[in-house]
C-alpha cells in the first residue's frame, strides 16, 4: 500500500564505510527526488531524475551518487561516509506532468548518523 | 536570495484557537505554484494545501486554508480550530513553472514549529 518507502529507516555506520538508501515507488511517477533534511530541518534538494535520466544535480559531494535501474525506483549511495553526511534523506516523487498543482508525495525518510 | 521565507521559528497556540504561519517567496516566474506540508515529529512529510499563482480564490482544505497575497508574494497558512494533532513542524514550498522542463524542483523554507496548547 505505501505510495513511496525508503529502506532502511534507520542507518548507524562508521566514518569511511559505504552505504546505499533505496527507494520505490509504486505511484506510476516519472520524477523522482532525494533531499537532504540536516539537524536544522532544512530541506535541500540533492537530485532530481525523470524517467531515469537525471535533470538535477546540486552541489553534493562526488561520493554521493544516485541510481535509478527503472522509472519506479532512485537509490541513493554514499561512499566514504564522513561526519557532516549525518542527515535524514528523503525520497519524493511526483507525476511528469507540467501541471503545477501536484505535490511531492514523500518517503518516511532515513536517519542517516554517521559515527 | 531565498525563494521561501518563514520568518518564525516557533508558534505557539491555545487549543481551538486559530493561528496563521507566515510564508513569504520570491520569483520572477509569472507561473508558480505553492505548498504546504506538516511534518510531526514521526518525521513523515504530509502535503497539506496547494495555491497555484494563477487562482482567483484562496485554497482551503478542511480546517486548513492559503491566504495568498501575490503582490505582497505572500502565502501564509492558516488553520482554524488548533487541535493537539497539529502540534508539528511546517513547511512553506514553491515549484516554479520555468522549471518543468528542467527539474521540477521544490523549494522549501526553513519551517514553523507549532506547539498546540491544552
Amino acid at each position: 500500500d505505501t505510495a513511496v518507502s525508503q529502506t532502511p529507516k534507520y542507518l548507524v555506520t562508521q566514518m569511511g564505510n559505504d552505504k546505499s538508501i533505496k527507494c520505490e515507488q509504486n505511484l506510476g511517477h516519472d520524477t523522482m527526488y532525494w533531499y537532504k533534511q540536516d539537524s536544522k530541518k532544512f530541506l535541500k534538494i540533492m537530485f532530481s531524475y525523470n524517467n531515469k535520466e537525471l535533470i538535477i544535480n546540486e552541489t553534493v559531494p562526488n561520493r554521493f551518487s544516485p541510481k535509478s535501474p527503472d522509472k519506479a525506483h532512485l537509490n541513493l549511495h554514499i561512499n566514504s561516509l564522513e561526519l557532516g553526511d549525518s542527515a535524514v534523506y528523503f525520497c519524493a516523487s511526483r507525476p511528469g506532468t507540467r501541471l503545477l498543482g501536484t505535490e511531492a508525495f514523500f518517503g518516511q525518510g532515513t536517519r542517516l548518523t554517521v559515527v | 536570495a531565498q525563494k521561501i521565507t518563514q520568518t518564525q521559528p516557533g508558534m505557539f497556540v491555545q487549543e481551538k484557537e486559530a493561528v496563521t504561519l507566515d510564508c513569504t517567496y520570491d520569483t520572477s516566474d509569472p507561473s508558480y505554484g505553492l505548498f504546504w506540508y506538516k511534518q510531526p515529529s514521526s518525521g513523515e512529510m504530509i502535503f497539506l494545501i496547494y495555491q497555484g499563482s494563477y487562482d482567483q480564490q484562496n485554497a482551503t482544505e478542511g480546517r486548513y486554508s492559503l491566504n495568498f497575497q501575490k503582490a505582497r508574494k505572500s502565502a501564509n497558512l492558516v488553520i482554524s480550530a488548533s487541535q493537539l494533532g497539529d502540534s508539528a513542524m511546517y513547511f512553506c514550498a514553491m515549484r516554479e513553472g520555468r522549471q518543468v522542463d528542467t527539474g521540477n524542483q521544490f523549494y522549501f523554507g526553513t519551517g514553523t514549529s507549532l506547539t498546540v496548547i491544552p
